[in-house]
Parts: C-alpha cells; structure tokens; sequence
C-alpha cells in the first residue's frame, strides 16, 4: 500500500513571506499527487495539483514541486496571507478505486 | 464552495447504535468516496461507489456499509458503533465531464460517539 508523510507538524511564517510544505510518499508507482487545504470546521478544499509525468507546476500564489526518484512533493506559497493559516494536506492517488491517501497534515500559521 | 452536501453536520450517537450519513455529490459527478478523519489525523479512504456498485474499499470491517443511489447521491451506514468512531466523515465526488481526477469534497459529518 502506499504512505504518505509530512516532515513538519506546524509552520509558522511570517506574513509576506514564502512558505514550503513538504511530503514523502512511498509507491514508486503512484501517479497523481495533490494539495489540499482545510480549515477548522470544514471540508479539504482543492488546491493544486500535479501528474506524475509532470515536475512541476504552477498556480496563483502557489507551485507544486515532485521529485520521483526520491519520492518527495512539496508545496510553495508565495507572499504568505493571514487567510493561509489552515493545515494542508498531501495526497497521493494509488490502488484499485484510485483513491486518495493522505498524510497527517501541516499546521501553516501566518504571523502578523 | 464546492456542490458536495452532507448531512447532518453534527451528530452524536451511542455506543453499539447504528448511524446513517448522507452525501450529495456534485452535479455531473458519478463516483463518490468516503473517508474517516480522526482528530488531528488526515482523512483515511473508507471506500468509493461508482454508478451504485462499490469500486474499492479501505481498511474498514464489514460493519462500515454504503450505498449509491442512481442519481449519485451516497449513504454510510456504520453499525454497532464503536467510541473509536467518533470522527469527520467526509465524502469526495469526482468523475465529471471536465477533470476525472479531482475530489470535491463536502463540509463533512462529525460523529461523536459516547
């Protein structure tokens, strides 16, 4: 089965500043990775995602990063908001139903 | 805001009762899956229903059930409810005319079980 793992229970960063989320997952033949955001008392909310035929990719504010060979996903928000605070999530799709595993989960808190 | 609903959003049972949660998944969407997140955890994959026959399942006993019916809308049912059950349960839909590979997922459900 697959695995997925955040390096940082919590980050903090100053407002304006970058902020880097990472994840390691475990099946080399994973194809599908996303990030997702959730803030208290409500749903995962999409925020970008990435193939596995892919390295990189970039949103509004934000960029997905994937190193296949060591397994690693990383997500950038640029000029970190107050409205990022929320804990983000990685995902990785594998198995018969395609599903969705996620790791733990980054806390992200944006300092004033 | 995505157009996946749940209900109810807060529910609190028994141990050893039996619970039913309801889904409506995003229109055009035929697939929807269910996931347990414990407090602090991430969401942990139940299982998934497509066009009303269940595609894949999770590391759950037989007591976790689910039903899709034929306009997408999904049920879990959880019996002889455990104090361990207590979490968000979530459900995801996906599958529409535009990116397949999305899940939308709704607000959630949360269990409390004393």
């Amino acid at each position: 089965g697959e695995s997925v793992g955040l390096h940082l229970p919590t980050l903090s960063v100053q407002e304006g500043d970058n902020s880097i989320i990472n994840c390691a997952y475990s099946n080399s033949a994973s194809d599908y990775f996303i990030w997702y955001k959730q803030e208290s008392g409500k749903g995962p909310q999409f925020i970008i995602d990435i193939r596995s035929n892919m390295d990189k990719r970039q949103g509004q504010r934000v960029t997905v990063l994937l190193n296949k060979t060591v397994k690693h996903l990383s997500l950038q928000i640029a000029a970190t908001q107050p409205g990022d605070s929320a804990v983000y999530f990685c995902a990785v799709r594998s198995g018969s139903a395609r599903q969705l595993t996620f790791g733990s989960g980054t806390q992200l808190t944006v300092l004033p | 805001e995505t157009g996946v609903t749940q209900s109810p959003t807060h529910l609190i049972k028994t141990r050893g009762q039996q619970v039913t949660l309801r889904c409506s998944s995003q229109s055009g969407h035929n697939t929807v899956s269910w996931y347990q997140q414990a407090l602090g955890q991430g969401p942990q994959f139940i299982f998934q229903y497509y066009r009303e026959e269940e595609n894949g399942r999770g590391n759950f006993p037989p007591r976790f059930s689910g039903l899709q019916f034929p306009n997408y809308s999904s049920e879990l049912n959880v019996n002889a409810l455990e104090l361990d059950d207590s979490a968000l349960y979530l459900c995801a839909s996906s599958g529409g005319t535009g990116s397949s590979y999305e899940q939308y997922f709704g607000p959630g459900t949360r269990l409390t079980v004393t």
